[in-house]
């Protein structure tokens, strides 16, 4: 079964640093989201991106946030300045969209990223 | 905006009984998905039962099945003959249907717990 494959599993970085988490979404799928759960807490939307611009945006997507399809396979969200409570685990998800995008909406296995 | 409500934040079962969470949605949408995710101690997000609005028969995988009350918006797992390894985080979640592409929201999720 195809899979939406999210690297690397575990960040550790410093506060202020910026830091790229990257993302293969499923080959023929077009819709592609981050999501974002803080310990302990529900998942949150983040952003999602179609033909290659953000087609909608959370109130936490701010300007120290953005995502880029740099080539034909990744999918990438950056966080360029990060805070202690950007610490979460961050999941990315792609769709095939249509009427089909709810039955194909697939999430990654996550990467977690500590802030220290 | 759409809310998804779930009020038991643990729940625990004998291993091979039943058991039922709760969830709830308030939205003003016609067409909409309904969907419950396992996430297990490895964080993964793991898509369970799916339902969509305009059904009204409800969803069955397996062991699993869902009450969709439309009218009292109320969206329930039942989860039959519970194993070991059905121990884990439960989200529901809401999707709009008439937009491709569209974010899930989710609950606060329960963390169920199957004792042997």
């Amino acid at each position: 079964e195809p899979e939406v494959t999210q690297t690397p599993s575990h960040q550790v970085t410093q506060m202020g640093q910026e830091v790229i988490l990257r993302c293969v979404p499923i080959s023929n799928h077009l819709y592609f989201y981050w999501y974002r759960q803080i310990l302990g807490q529900k998942v949150e939307f983040l952003v999602s991106f179609y033909n290659n611009e953000i087609s909608e945006k959370s109130e936490i997507f701010d300007d120290q946030f953005s995502v880029e399809r740099p080539d034909g396979s990744n999918f990438t969200l950056k966080i360029r300045s990060t805070k202690l409570e950007d610490s979460a685990m961050y999941f990315c998800a792609s769709s095939a969209g249509g009427s089909l995008g709810p039955y194909g909406y697939t999430f990654g296995s996550g990467t977690r990223l500590t802030v220290v | 905006a759409q809310t998804v409500t779930q009020s038991q934040p643990e729940m625990s079962v004998q291993e091979a009984e039943t058991v039922t969470l709760s969830c709830t949605y308030d939205t003003s949408e016609n067409n909409y998905y309904l969907f419950w995710y396992k996430q297990p101690p490895s964080r993964q997000m793991i898509l369970v039962i799916r339902q969509e609005a305009y059904k009204q028969q409800n969803a069955t995988e397996n062991r699993f099945s869902v009450n969709f009350q439309k009218a009292a918006k109320s969206f329930s797992l039942k989860i039959s003959d519970s194993q070991l390894g059905d121990t884990a985080m439960y989200f529901c979640a809401f999707m709009k249907g008439e937009t491709s592409g569209s974010r899930l929201t989710f609950g606060e999720g329960t963390q169920l717990t199957v004792n042997p």
